[in-house]
């Protein structure tokens, strides 16, 4: 069964505006929460990552989002950039083994 | 970039011949992963290793297996390989701090 559950599939997004992906999670053992950007023929990145202690965390134009009661997390890319075009997956985990549970990723095509 | 490197980077095989794969690091992290990446599934994990010679089972385990006879190495082994294994596979190393570094994967494609 899927722990993680990501939408969208795929997102087209302009230059300038804000991308929003979002996760629904079954499992309230989880207590780590990351984002990771994949680009074409390249392995997943960290991008930001969040504790269910605190609702909301920023780096720079990326921020998650995180409502404990109900299971959900979201990223939210602000003035999304071409760059920014790549494969996002949220994924969850517990435990020191950091055995992550992954979403099953969008895609995101950020146009000029 | 975290030191993980994969071999081979790309492989065609047959169906029922065995295949290794190999995931080499030099941050020596105490835990390593397989996992596997197909379109609507994102990646899953295949098996993990927590220590030389430690490995569990992931989700997505049977038709392969693992061995870590040094903390630099993890190798994933299918031991009669089916079309059904043709996927994209990632090592990972990590330190249990839930932050986990990919290599940038094996292409394998079984005809």
């Amino acid at each position: 069964q899927q722990q993680v559950k990501q939408s969208p599939q795929s997102l087209i997004v302009q230059k300038g505006g804000i991308s929003i992906i979002n996760c629904a999670y079954e499992n309230t053992a989880f207590d780590y929460f990351p984002w990771y950007q994949q680009f074409p023929g390249k392995g997943p990145a960290l991008l930001i990552a969040i504790r269910p202690d605190v609702s909301e965390k920023k780096e720079g134009r990326f921020t998650i989002s995180f409502n404990k009661s109900a299971k959900q997390f979201s990223l939210h890319i602000m003035d999304s950039q071409p760059g920014d075009s790549a494969t996002y997956f949220c994924a969850a985990t517990t435990g020191t083994a950091s055995k992550l549970t992954f979403g099953t990723g969008t895609r995101l095509q950020v146009t000029l | 970039d975290a030191g993980i490197t994969q071999s081979p980077r790309h492989k065609v095989t047959e169906t029922g011949t065995p295949v290794t794969l190999r995931c080499h690091q030099t941050e020596n992290h105490r835990y390593m992963y397989w996992y596997r990446q197909d379109p609507g599934h994102g990646l899953r994990l295949i098996h993990y290793s927590y220590g030389v010679k430690d490995t569990d089972k992931g989700e997505v385990s049977d038709g392969y297996s693992v061995s870590r006879s040094k903390t630099e190495d993890f190798l994933l082994t299918l031991e009669s390989a089916t079309s059904s294994q043709t996927s994209v596979y990632f090592c990972a190393i990590g330190q249990g701090t839930g932050e986990l570094f990919f290599g940038e994967g094996s292409r394998l494609t079984v005809l």
